[in-house]
């Protein structure tokens, strides 16, 4: 069974371009997270989805960042327009309810020049 | 505000030696306590633990929780190079997963 897998797995731009990237949980899994590690920090939380809807979005840092899940399959994270702080690893995870154990992919990097 | 503390942040230990890594929390609606061991990528869930003074072991891993003390401890025995890696704790409130930094580890031949 494939496991969540993110694209792109690392990304280069500059300040004041758009970036996009995706995530696909695994299969069946209606939890959506994503999350954001910048170096040195704490992975922290940006939003929770359930199926297609947003059940928290209390950890996207502005209205640059907005975050979909159509369809409640794969979800896509877009900065626009990026800034030097949003550089960091984007995670995403899933899980089939939300009170067990989280799956993640393997991250996307995003390095804003 | 909800908090989850690991230590120490890093630690270098040689083969064979035995480390001990901590987690303490200050989260309200407290439900679980997971670890994590994420090498050059994703993350893979070593434990969840629920109740207190309930250890949970995978051969040489093995962890404990003491909710009185509001932290939990990960063990691990006779150290590999291979165990190197971020040690990620997070505390499950609700429907939310609550991060700390991660211990650093890295054991050396």
């Amino acid at each position: 069974e494939a496991g969540v897998t993110q694209f792109p797995s690392h990304s280069v731009i500059e300040k004041g371009q758009t970036v996009t990237l995706r995530c696909d949980p695994i299969s069946g899994h209606d939890n959506l997270y994503w999350y954001r590690r910048v170096m040195g920090k704490e992975i922290k939380f940006l939003l929770h989805f359930v199926k297609e809807s947003k059940q928290d979005e209390s950890g996207m840092p502005n209205n640059r960042f907005l975050a979909e899940r159509t369809g409640g399959t794969y979800s896509t994270l877009k900065v626009q327009p990026a800034e030097l702080e949003d550089s960091g690893v984007y995670f995403c995870a899933s899980s089939q309810d939300n009170t067990g154990e989280l799956f993640f992919g393997e991250g996307s990097r995003l390095t804003v020049l | 505000e909800d908090k989850v503390v690991q230590s120490p942040l890093s630690l270098v230990v040689h083969e064979g030696d035995t480390v001990t890594l901590n987690c303490s929390y200050e989260v309200t609606n407290f439900r679980s306590l997971l670890w994590y061991k994420q090498e050059k990528k994703a993350p893979t869930f070593l434990f969840m633990l629920t109740s207190s003074g309930i250890e949970k072991k995978s051969g040489r891993l093995s962890s404990i929780l003491d909710k009185k003390e509001l932290s939990s401890i990960l063990n691990i025995t006779a150290t590999q190079t291979g165990d190197s890696a971020i040690y990620l704790c997070a505390v499950i409130k609700t429907y939310k997963y609550i991060f700390g930094t991660g211990t650093r580890l890295k054991v050396l031949a």
